[in-house]
């Protein structure tokens, strides 16, 4: 099982929007709605953001959403703020009874 | 509220098996509601996925890793293991554990709803292989 693909950086400004990628295959991000996202900062546990492609739990921001399109999943953080800067992950159930990691992406704000 | 901590020798030998502990506290591992499991991150990557189990039903493992995995519980100390065998400088990392999905019976439906994301985490505890 390879690790879902996403960008390694991306960046923006205090209070623009930005998007982070997770491209999977048709037995995991594109068979399931079972997509999930992560935020880490470091030397903490990951936070569950966003589970079931577009779900937030409870006290997570609404600046927060997600969505996806075929085997490629999306986590927008809109009004983007200091502490948004950290690591993320997104994260798929497979057709194996397995889940699976995204590669990653560090997100920083200007 | 559900919390869980992890527990073991911060320091394996190469081709050791490395051992570690979660446990359950505000929550029960024998719950048919909830799966549990391990998670890693060696220092400076990303999240690797180890395996989940579910009850006393079913286990499952990454494919990478299944050859040297075993995860069980102990029900009676509501704790469960992850035991890695044969294990080399790659299997130095930061393990989590984790309520890694969920299970709930629909009674006006007459079906299961399932859920398959990580939302409790263990703080972590580094094992460096050496």
């Amino acid at each position: 099982q390879s690790a879902l693909t996403q960008p390694a950086s991306v960046s923006g400004s205090p209070g623009q929007s930005i998007t982070i990628s997770c491209t999977g295959t048709s037995s995991d991000v594109g068979y399931y709605n079972y997509v999930s996202w992560y935020q880490q900062h470091p030397g903490k546990a990951p936070k569950l953001l966003i589970y079931d492609v577009s779900n937030r739990p409870s006290g997570v921001s609404t600046r927060f959403s997600g969505s996806k399109s075929g085997n490629t999943a999306s986590l927008t953080i809109s009004g983007l703020q200091t502490e948004d800067e950290a690591d993320y992950y997104c994260s798929s159930y497979t057709t194996s009874s397995t889940s699976v990691f995204g590669t990653g992406t560090k997100v920083t704000v200007l | 509220q559900l919390q869980l901590q992890e527990s073991g020798p911060g320091l394996v030998k190469p081709s050791e098996t490395l051992s570690l502990t979660c446990t359950v506290s505000g929550g029960s591992v024998s719950s048919r509601n909830y799966y549990w499991g391990w998670i890693r991150q060696p220092p400076g990557k990303g999240l690797e996925w180890i395996g989940s189990f579910y009850y006393s039903e079913s286990t499952h493992y990454n494919a990478s890793l299944k050859s040297r995995v075993t995860i069980s519980a102990d029900t009676s100390k509501n704790q469960f293991t992850l035991r890695l065998s044969s294990v080399t400088a790659a299997d130095t990392a930061v393990y989590y554990c984790a309520r890694t999905g969920t299970k709930l019976w629909a009674v006006g439906e007459g079906k299961y709803y399932y859920y398959y994301y990580m939302d409790v985490w263990g703080k972590g505890t580094t094992v460096t292989v050496s």
